[in-house]
């Protein structure tokens, strides 16, 4: 098993649609963790940190299931500019730091 | 959060050439990462740099490949020698934000080589 999946996609979706992307991670010792968005050919960056309560930003909605290590990602009224590579990116926290990455799912929003 | 400067952005080389990429950092950092992003695929950690002691490598990573300079808390190098077209690849460097909350990364080294 891989240690962090996500869906495959390609997802192509309508402005103004809803999108949720899934993640899952294995190792259950995990503390931190993250969405990162990643333009062609740019540098991933931060979108969001994802808390176990939950966290909301604008049009962007992240959610941890710690029990079923489960991380999702939901963007509302999504917009053009909202087409790009998501990454889920777990840290396994400590004194490394490590950084974890799935292999992303694009999104492409169409007008 | 830092902000980095890394260069070249991109460079294209000859096999069994070396290349080196830089990163600085305008603030002090006690870790910084560097990355590989192979086409198509997502990132992977190729090593932690430490200042003033060696780096720590992954595995599948070696010092002798991939040798990682570290002399002070704003800077690093990570070398790719003796290249091959099978490292053609994006680099980056990476460096934790100042609240030891999320990473910011480089704007990356396009690599490759024929």
């Amino acid at each position: 098993r891989k240690e962090v999946e996500q869906d495959p996609g390609p997802f192509n979706v309508p402005e103004g649609a809803t999108v949720a992307f899934n993640c899952t991670y294995s190792n259950s010792a995990s503390q931190s963790f993250f969405w990162y968005r990643q333009d062609c050919r740019k540098e991933p960056k931060l979108l969001m940190s994802v808390y176990s309560s939950g966290n909301e930003d604008g049009r962007f909605t992240a959610q941890l299931n710690r029990a079923s290590q489960y991380i999702s990602l939901l963007i509302r009224d999504s917009k053009l500019s909202d087409s790009a590579t998501y990454l889920c990116v777990v840290s396994s926290g400590g004194s490394n730091y490590k950084l974890t990455f799935g292999k992303g799912t694009l999104l492409t929003v169409n007008p | 959060s830092a902000v980095i400067s890394q260069k070249p952005s991109r460079d294209i080389c000859q096999r069994g050439t070396s290349l080196t990429i830089q990163c600085q950092v305008d603030s002090q950092v006690t870790m910084m990462f560097w990355y590989r992003q192979q086409p198509g695929q997502s990132l992977t950690l190729i090593a932690t740099a430490n200042q003033g002691s060696e780096a720590t490598y992954e595995s599948g990573f070696v010092i002798d490949k991939f040798p990682i300079s570290r002399p002070n808390l704003t800077f690093s190098t990570l070398t790719v020698s003796n290249m091959s077209p099978e490292d053609s690849s994006i680099y980056l460097c990476s460096v934790t934000s100042t609240d030891n909350y999320g990473y910011t990364f480089g704007s990356g080294t396009r690599l490759t080589v024929v």
